[in-house]
């Protein structure tokens, strides 16, 4: 079985503040893991993934997220948050093995409000 | 280009009602997802589409949802007699299709239409 938590229901940052989106997960095999963004009655939108190769993976927007195996971790980070980032973020994963199916398993979320 | 779409956006029914919700998928994707997102949780798998085979139902809570996609491009997601529990976002994914071999793999990322919110009363 496959999981992911995210330990944070809300994160606070002052605009031009780094910020940093918690994620841990659980897969019996290797991951590919992913971060979304979700803003007010509007579909998930994509921004980006870690599949292989270098542990760590830059996105849309800005965002980065550093994929460790160790701890089974993929926290998203960026330098300087703005206003707009305010949103919405979904970690998910799929266990690489075929067996497993494509299904992504999501985390439940968490509230990023950065302030001006 | 075009997005996923999908149709209606917000959907009332009353209990029992049998409802209809469309997936337009972002054109020759082979790969289409249907999640339901409850109220402050994120979204759960429902069922899978590779072209027209529903390879995977597994994530349906009940006998009522049933999925399709006959041609392999639209899909519909019925939900019959429908329950208050049945409130929700249901959200449709597409994607191109991954691949394995030679003891490889990759896999795409799932691009996600706007949602149907249907409240049940």
């Amino acid at each position: 079985a496959q999981s992911v938590a995210q330990p944070e229901d809300q994160v606070n940052v002052a605009e031009g503040n780094p910020l940093t989106v918690k994620c841990t997960y659980s897969v019996s095999g290797n991951p590919y893991l992913f971060w979304y963004v979700q803003y007010p009655n509007r579909g998930l939108q994509f921004l980006l993934k870690y599949i292989t190769g270098d542990n760590l993976v830059k996105g849309s927007y800005g965002f980065e997220a550093e994929f460790n195996k160790s701890q089974t971790s993929f926290h998203l980070k960026k330098p300087s948050a703005l206003v707009s980032d305010s949103a919405l973020y979904f970690c998910a994963v799929r266990d690489k093995d075929k067996a497993a199916g494509n299904k992504l398993t999501f985390g439940g979320g968490t509230r990023v409000l950065v302030k001006p | 280009g075009a997005g996923v779409s999908q149709s209606p956006r917000y959907k009332v029914a009353k209990r029992g009602q049998d409802v209809a919700l469309r997936c337009d998928p972002i054109s020759g994707h082979v790969s289409l997802f249907w999640y339901q997102q409850a109220l402050g949780q994120g979204p759960e798998f429902l069922t899978y589409f590779q072209n027209e085979a529903q390879l995977d139902k597994s994530g349906l809570p009940s006998d009522r949802f049933f999925a399709e996609r006959p041609e392999g491009s639209v899909s519909t997601l019925k939900i019959q007699r429908t329950q208050q529990e049945d409130s929700a976002v249901y959200l449709c994914a597409s994607s191109l299709a991954g691949w394995y071999r030679g003891g490889q793999s990759s896999y795409n990322e799932q691009f996600f239409g706007p949602g149907t919110r249907l409240t049940v009363l």
